[in-house]
């Protein structure tokens, strides 16, 4: 199967920016996502990306996809403590979808 | 517009017992795939129905197996549960068409199985 990886933890200190990366090995993806998973809830869509694109920006995130190096970035701005989650990064190979093993992020006040 | 649905939020279970979980699905959305995320493995794929046939399926054994209804609501079963079955099992649903852009997955709160 395609494998994406993401490394298991970050830690921030509120107000900076937080970086999340990501790396898939299948060329053919045509779309890739953020989900963030809180504590006991499920995974919650935080954005996409077609794989024809390079950037996209969403508010405090911005999403950085290189296709050559098959390496996709979530960046968030202004981390807070609310954002202290798991996420987790997916790409669409047709119709199957394959996760990462998420990163929690740990946001310091 | 109601989320998905999952069916029981918390389950205990003991070795050997079997176990039924429930997903209703966004309305309108025709795709359910079931996960199964564990501490140890991430999130690891079981499999996904669209149209009541299962469409594609993950390397779990056969103990787990699912269906989907005509209402496009699914369960999953897992009979002769083992230790390494506690798990959080997570659904989620699409529109499921080929080629219907980026076909965003919606996932369920989960349901929480602990085999005692």
């Amino acid at each position: 199967g395609e494998d994406v990886e993401q490394s298991l933890f970050l830690s921030v200190r509120e107000g900076d920016s937080s970086v999340i990366n990501c790396t898939y090995t299948d060329s053919s993806s045509t779309y890739l996502y953020w989900y963030k998973q809180e504590p006991g809830a499920g995974l919650q869509l935080l954005t996409y990306i077609f794989s024809n694109m390079d950037m996209k920006q969403d508010q405090r995130l911005t999403v950085l996809l290189n296709k050559k190096d098959k390496h996709l970035s979530l960046r968030i701005a202004d981390t807070q403590t609310g954002d202290s989650a798991i996420y987790f990064c997916a790409e669409k190979d047709f119709n199957k979808f394959y996760f990462g093993s998420g990163t929690k992020l740990n946001v310091k006040p | 517009k109601a989320g998905v649905t999952q069916t029981p939020r918390y389950l205990i279970k003991t070795r050997g017992q079997q176990v039924t979980l429930s997903c209703s699905p966004i309305s309108g959305h025709r795709s359910v795939s079931w996960y199964q995320q564990t501490p140890g493995q991430g999130l690891q794929f079981l499999f996904e129905y669209f149209s009541e046939t299962q469409r594609n399926k993950g390397n779990f054994p056969g103990r787990f197996s699912g269906r989907q209804f005509s209402n496009s609501r699914s369960e999953m079963n897992v009979s002769t549960l083992e230790l390494g079955d506690s798990a959080l099992y997570l659904c989620a649903s699409s529109p499921g068409q080929f080629y219907s852009g980026a076909n965003v997955l919606t996932f369920g709160a989960g349901s929480r199985l602990t085999v005692l």
